[in-house]
């Protein structure tokens, strides 16, 4: 069982280039989630899709899209990069059950290393 | 907006030590808390997971509890291990939206 698998693992780009970072879960889950790490600064959430077909964003979207490719994928692309989106990427994805049942915890996959220069 | 904080940003403490890490949040209306394990340059690693309903959950020497009309848990680690040295993060699952949203984590370092 692979859980959440990210791809790739390290990237160096040059400011201005496009790249996508992909993510895909074999869970069965509707959320999925990209957030983005910097130093001292937690996880700091992307976007985020609560089903197939849908896309919301979170508390720093600017410089990025994302695509709900199906239930099983959720990519992020960065269509100009800048030496801002500098970090480390992390895709996750849950499952919400019906209040006041249990929902499932949040899974993680390893995290993308972008260098941007 | 709901804010996650997390108390203190760093701890040091001697080895053998029972120890408390703090989480407190905004909005009440969660559908869980999870605590997270993070060694530098590495992944997440989920170390308990509390639905809204929970007062508390137990795994080996960790203990975390919810308090929901308080916004605050806490994650009490019992007799520390230099192991145990790592970033400790907390994160809300919320239920008007569906977002996960993270505190900027403690980071802990047990003294041998």
């Amino acid at each position: 069982n692979a859980g959440v698998t990210q791809t790739p693992k390290f990237q160096v780009l040059k400011t201005g280039q496009s790249m996508t970072l992909q993510c895909a879960q074999d869970m069965n889950h509707n959320s999925m989630y990209w957030y983005r790490q910097d130093p001292g600064m937690g996880l700091r959430l992307i976007y985020y899709s609560a089903s197939e077909g849908t896309t919301d964003k979170g508390e720093v979207p600017n410089g990025y899209n994302v695509s709900r490719l199906n239930k099983r994928e959720f990519s992020l692309r960065l269509e100009s990069a800048a030496p801002s989106q500098t970090s480390v990427y992390f895709c996750a994805s849950s499952e919400k059950g019906d209040l006041p049942f249990s929902n499932t915890e949040a899974f993680f996959g390893q995290g993308t290393r972008l260098t941007v220069v | 907006k709901q804010e996650v904080t997390q108390i203190p940003a760093a701890l040091s403490v001697p080895e053998g030590e029972n120890l408390v890490l703090n989480c407190s949040f905004t909005d009440s209306a969660i559908y869980n808390l999870q605590w997270f394990r993070q060694d530098p340059g590495k992944g997440l690693t989920s170390l308990l997971l509390i639905q809204s309903s929970q007062r508390e959950q137990t795994s080996g020497r960790l203990n975390a509890s919810l308090d929901k009309s308080s916004g605050r848990s806490t994650l009490y680690i019992a007799a520390s291990q230099p192991g145990d040295s790592a970033t400790y993060l907390c994160a809300v699952s919320l239920v008007r939206d569906d977002k996960i949203i993270f505190g900027k984590g403690t980071r802990l370092h047990i003294l041998p």
